[in-house]
């Protein structure tokens, strides 16, 4: 079984567009977060929720809104896509908010045309 | 300047050589994280450091908190190695700013 596990793996769509990639976490952890890599491949935190509640939410456009129904979950809505949005987005958990079991999804590259 | 600063950027090895990969950090930390970045995009936690050096098969992970600064060793590198070793630090609670990379490259 997948330990965290993001879908969809790819996704092209064209500007304008609101799209949602979905992340679920198999290991019982309680902080799980959305981080950006951008073009020249440099990571960056986005969003983190611990137990349901937004704990940390970076310089992003509000476009982007996380949700969290439960601790497994933490999903991405992207509303009016642009073209610098295009990038892989990785969802992780870790096991409590000092970090351990940092575990990360697969990515899921978006490409906006 | 980035608060993460990895050395070297790109590193091409031949197969069996012993390979470093050097990281420091300008604050301070709860802990110094190793990732490797497969060619195919995963991200794979390495190890997690706050002090003292770690160990896992050919890989080894040392830091010093006093001068904020980590390495990261492989041994008998083989073509497998071949991937981006990301260097992390968790300041304040446990989101992670990242180094830029390192690309490394062993040829058989």
């Amino acid at each position: 079984d997948t330990a965290v596990s993001q879908t969809p793996k790819y996704l092209v769509t064209q500007m304008g567009n609101d799209k949602s990639i979905k992340c679920e976490q198999n290991l019982g952890h309680d902080t799980m977060y959305w981080y950006k890599q951008d073009s020249k491949k440099f990571l960056k935190i986005m969003f983190s929720y611990n137990n349901k509640e937004l704990i940390i939410n970076e310089t992003v456009p509000n476009r982007f809104s996380p949700k969290s129904p439960d601790k497994a979950h933490l999903n991405l809505h992207i509303n009016s896509l642009e073209l610098g949005d295009s990038a892989v987005y990785f969802c992780a958990s870790s096991q409590d908010r000092q970090a351990y079991g940092y575990t990360f999804g697969s990515g899921t590259r978006l490409t906006v045309v | 300047k980035n608060e993460v600063e990895q050395s070297p950027q790109n590193l091409t090895a031949q197969e069996g050589e012993f390979i470093t990969i050097n990281c420091s950090y300008s604050v301070g930390i709860s802990a110094l994280h190793w990732l490797q970045q497969h060619p195919g995009g995963g991200i794979v936690s390495l190890f997690m450091l706050s002090s003292g050096k770690k160990k896992h098969g050919r890989l080894i992970a040392t830091i010093n908190i006093q001068e904020k600064h980590s390495s990261l060793h492989i041994t008998a590198s083989h073509p497998r190695d071949s991937a981006v070793y990301i260097c992390a630090v968790t300041a304040s609670g446990s989101r992670l700013t990242f180094g830029e990379g390192t690309q490394l490259t062993v040829n058989p």
